[in-house]
């Protein structure tokens, strides 16, 4: 099956600490996002990437980092700089030059203690 | 004034009801306006796509583009409680490498 796949689904993390959000997917899209989304706030864009080794902030970038090493691959990391990072994050690829056809994967719930 | 505003909610219809879902946007340069369909704890699915203004029809769905008014809608017609979820209206400017900017998004439930 096609898709994007996001693991792991709930993540709990001690404040101060590092974590990484997996992405994964085999539509063989070259342009992969990440959002996060809050309670009453929609989806914002955090990171988004074209192309293999590149990569450009959202809008709200601060306190996140990502790599793009390999087509199927977007991690991203939560740093400790990063003041509210309890939310749902979504992770989209889309075809180059059709971001307006994103496809989603099935988030995470990073839950801070 | 935000670039998209869409109201949030919650509605609720009874079934077989024709939902309208709302969006205005500032920006005039937007072009592509897309609807997505976003079940509870789960990924948002891309329910519909219109490119600049005019209406698009899928099914019971449909939607409307008023370009003029900045202003899109969808309605859903004979609503089913599947139809249960929330509703993000998304735009872009070109379609391409721009990024998509979304409304706060709607949570509809249709009452058996």
């Amino acid at each position: 099956d096609g898709g994007i796949t996001q693991s792991p689904k709930y993540l709990f993390r001690k404040e101060g600490q590092n974590v990484t959000l997996s992405c994964e997917q085999n539509l063989n899209h070259d342009a992969m996002y990440w959002y996060r989304q809050d309670p009453g706030q929609g989806l914002r864009l955090i990171y988004y990437s074209q192309i293999v080794n590149d990569f450009q902030k959202g809008d709200i970038a601060e306190g996140y980092s990502v790599s793009r090493e390999k087509k199927e691959s977007f991690p991203l990391t939560v740093t400790s700089a990063q003041k509210n990072p309890t939310a749902f994050y979504l992770c989209a690829s889309s075809i180059s030059g059709k971001a307006n056809e994103q496809f989603f994967g099935p988030g995470t719930r990073l839950t801070v203690l | 004034q935000k670039e998209v505003e869409q109201d949030p909610g919650p509605l609720s219809v009874p079934e077989g009801a024709i939902v309208s879902l709302n969006c205005t946007y500032s920006n005039s340069a937007f072009q592509y306006f897309m609807w997505y369909r976003q079940y509870s704890r789960k990924g948002p699915e891309l329910l519909m796509y219109t490119y600049s203004s005019g209406n698009k029809e899928d099914g019971r769905f449909t939607a409307q583009v008023d370009k003029s008014s900045k202003y899109i809608s969808l309605f859903i017609r004979d609503s089913q409680p599947s139809d249960s979820a929330t509703y993000l209206c998304a735009m872009s400017a070109l379609g391409g490498s721009e990024k998509l900017v979304f409304g706060k998004g709607m949570k509809l439930t249709v009452n058996p």
